[in-house]
């Protein structure tokens, strides 16, 4: 059974920075794409950047760009999202999610159930 | 960006009763190589990660109900659901991957009427 489950989420204060992290089991961890997709409270969906199977090709939306940085650790089925300089409109339920491919070519077929990151003073 | 956009925001459909959910993108989602369009939609239900329903447009995901369907024409995508269920109710979102930044729609409300 695919198993995605993340951590790291929390209160924070407007300019610090958090690590979320995203423990994945039941599969080939480096045989996928993996994401970080978010929703703020209410809203709809937003994927926030994917990263390859080898960690060669990154991307990111606009909004998170120069801010947030992925990463991954194939020894360790573990998937990683750097966020810096958080705002409050970065305040959402971040999912962790599972590629179809090996490339960022989709789509998500599995998604961890989330952790919520509030960015408040 | 492309952008997708889903119409109705919300929709109330009676139990065994059809339900459909339109989806159009801004420019064509096509991918050459292999002709396939590069949409999916997505179920959520209250309190849950979203579960992918279709994908290609048009192919089903191993274990969703053949009462889900995906249509396609040019740039309009479609999400058909045949024989409403009590399950089904929700938000559905369709998506396009085939280039990043990847895009959703704002999502469809499905409820029982």
């Amino acid at each position: 059974e695919v198993r995605l489950v993340e951590s790291g989420g929390g209160l924070i204060q407007p300019g610090r920075s958090l690590r979320l992290a995203c423990a994945a089991s039941g599969f080939t961890f480096e045989d996928h794409a993996m994401h970080w997709v978010r929703q703020r409270p209410g809203k709809g969906l937003e994927w926030v950047s994917g990263i390859t199977w080898g960690s060669g090709e990154k991307e990111y939306a606009d909004s998170v760009e120069g801010r947030f940085t992925i990463s991954r650790d194939n020894a360790k089925n573990s998937l990683y999202l750097q966020m810096n300089s958080l705002r409050p409109e970065d305040t959402a339920l971040y999912y962790c999610a599972r590629d179809n491919t090996v490339a960022v070519a989709g789509p998500i077929d599995h998604w961890g159930q989330g952790t919520l990151v509030i960015v408040s003073s | 960006d492309i952008v997708m956009t889903q119409s109705p925001d919300s929709l109330a459909v009676s139990l065994g009763e059809r339900a459909t959910i339109s989806c159009k993108s801004s420019q064509s989602v096509l991918y050459n190589s292999n002709k396939r369009n590069f949409v999916s939609w997505y179920h959520q239900k209250p309190g849950q990660p979203p579960k992918l329903l279709i994908y290609w447009a048009s192919t089903r995901q191993p274990g969703v109900p053949e009462r889900f369907s995906g249509g396609e024409s040019g740039t309009d995508f479609t999400l058909t659901i045949n024989s409403l269920q009590p399950e089904d109710v929700g938000v559905y979102y369709c998506q396009q991957y085939l280039s990043t930044p990847w895009t959703f729609g704002q999502g469809t409300k499905v409820e029982i009427k």
